[in-house]
């Protein structure tokens, strides 16, 4: 069965500082992961996704993430964090099944926190 | 453009009673699926549904709730007899086709409280 962690409830990090929001999956076959975040008492965002090609993907908002394949992770990074960026974090990843069908796994979420 | 509506945004009810839950998918999008979130866990796939079609019920629990996208109006999510592990917040995301390169657009979700 397909799986994703996110292996840190929090993440805490000063304003201006490079952020990393770690993310591994675990599937049988060609993974499709994405990224989502949620402010509070909001529904989920898009940020980005990897489908195939380049490894390094730039998404909304100036975060990116790295598809490792070797190490089945998916880390969201940003270089310079803003408090405004503050919110719960989501990995998920897409298994392509015969038929077709958008259904997503998610992780348990990080909360990242900025500070001044 | 209007995202995904979900309404209510709080639904209050007492244990026993129904719940019905509503989603309009964005304009355009005739794929939906139901979303989960408990308290400190992540979203947990419930159903997914096409115009009159259920695809894929596998997160669905086996009794008391049930889901509709009917050829007209909204889709429905509807917990009959409701208790209070119920209490969670239900999203709704909807997407343009099934293919892999159509994110999946969220609502603002549902705030169920059973007291």
């Amino acid at each position: 069965a397909q799986s994703v962690a996110q292996p840190e409830d929090q993440v805490n990090v000063a304003e201006g500082n490079p952020l990393t929001v770690k993310c591994t999956y675990s599937v049988s076959g060609n993974p499709y992961l994405f990224w989502y975040v949620q402010y509070p008492n909001r529904g989920l965002q898009f940020l980005l996704k990897y489908i195939t090609g380049d490894n390094l993907v730039k998404g909304s908002y100036g975060f990116e993430a790295e598809f490792n394949k070797s190490q089945t992770s998916f880390h969201l990074k940003k270089p310079s964090a803003l408090v405004s960026d503050s919110a719960l974090y989501f990995c998920a990843v897409r298994l392509i099944l015969t038929g077709g069908g958008n259904k997503l796994t998610f992780g348990t979420g990080t909360q990242l926190k900025v500070e001044l | 453009n209007a995202g995904v509506m979900q309404n209510p945004r709080h639904l209050v009810r007492r244990r026993g009673q129904e719940a019905r839950l509503r989603c309009s998918p964005m304009k355009g999008h005739s794929h939906v699926y139901w979303y989960r979130q408990l308290p400190e866990e992540g979203l947990k796939f419930m159903v997914y549904l096409q115009k009159e079609n259920i695809i894929d019920e596998s997160g669905m629990p086996k009794e008391r709730f049930s889901a509709e996208f009917p050829k007209e109006g909204p889709s429905i999510l509807r917990i009959q007899q409701v208790v209070r592990g119920d209490s969670a917040a239900y999203f709704c995301a909807s997407s343009r086709e099934e293919g892999r390169n159509s994110p999946l657009h969220f609502g603002n979700g549902t705030r169920l409280t059973v007291t």
